[in-house]
């Protein structure tokens, strides 16, 4: 998607359409991996998770893919509505020791009606 | 069942001045975080409790920010002085262990403007 101006990656669609959001993620140890719903003014919100012996689960009207030989996750939503539009975070938890989320850049989904 | 609350919502200071930040996590989450949100980026981590204990605090820059959690549920977030670069949004969440699957539920965030 295009940056704007906050710099943020955008991804524009019709509602009714299918949406889908990538993220690469920075660490081939990680091995659990979030999305997140970030609304304007509020804080993230859980979607949907997947562990790193999974390459596909699916949720209501969403879908993650995880392809860890190129270390990669999408979010796929189903006939996307108004209300999805916010921005999106994909989430990397190393585990081990450290067990800390690291959060990637977010990208904003703006459905047009 | 209620969410993560922050108090306040909004706190505009001068920089020099101290602010502190109030969390109340979700009843019977043992597990607390406070995050930095800048504008445009995913939230970084600050500290993490697990009831009353720092276990991670590498993030945190000590010599302005502090933080507790004295009795295990609620926390403060305290910063001392402030400077023009600590406006953000700060985000408290909890979970119910320190698991790396136990999702994190996040609070609405205090968004601080520094002058």
């Amino acid at each position: 998607g295009e940056s704007v101006g906050l710099h943020l990656p955008t991804l524009s669609v019709q509602e009714g359409d299918n949406s889908i959001i990538n993220c690469a993620y920075s660490n081939s140890a990680s091995d659990y991996f979030i999305w997140y719903k970030q609304e304007s003014g509020k804080g993230p919100q859980f979607i949907i998770d997947i562990r790193s012996n999974m390459d596909k689960r699916q949720g209501q009207r969403v879908t993650v893919l995880l392809n860890k030989t190129v270390k990669h996750l999408s979010l796929q939503i189903a006939a996307t509505q108004p209300g999805d539009s916010a921005v999106y975070f994909c989430a990397e938890n190393k585990g081990g020791a450290t067990n800390k989320l690291i959060f990637g850049t977010g990208t904003l989904l703006a459905v047009q009606p | 069942e209620a969410g993560v609350v922050q108090s306040p919502r909004y706190k505009i200071i001068e920089k020099k001045q101290p602010v502190a930040f109030w969390c109340n996590p979700i009843s019977g989450h043992n597990t607390l975080y406070w995050y930095l949100q800048n504008l445009g980026q995913g939230p970084e981590l600050l500290i993490r409790y697990e009831n009353e204990e720092a276990v991670d605090d590498s993030q945190l820059p000590k010599d302005r920010f502090s933080a507790e959690r004295l009795k295990g549920v609620d926390s403060t977030l305290k910063i001392q002085p402030a400077e023009l670069g600590d406006s953000a949004v700060y985000l408290c969440a909890s979970s119910k262990g320190q698991g790396a699957t136990d999702t994190q539920y996040f609070g609405p965030g205090t968004r601080l403007t520094v002058l």
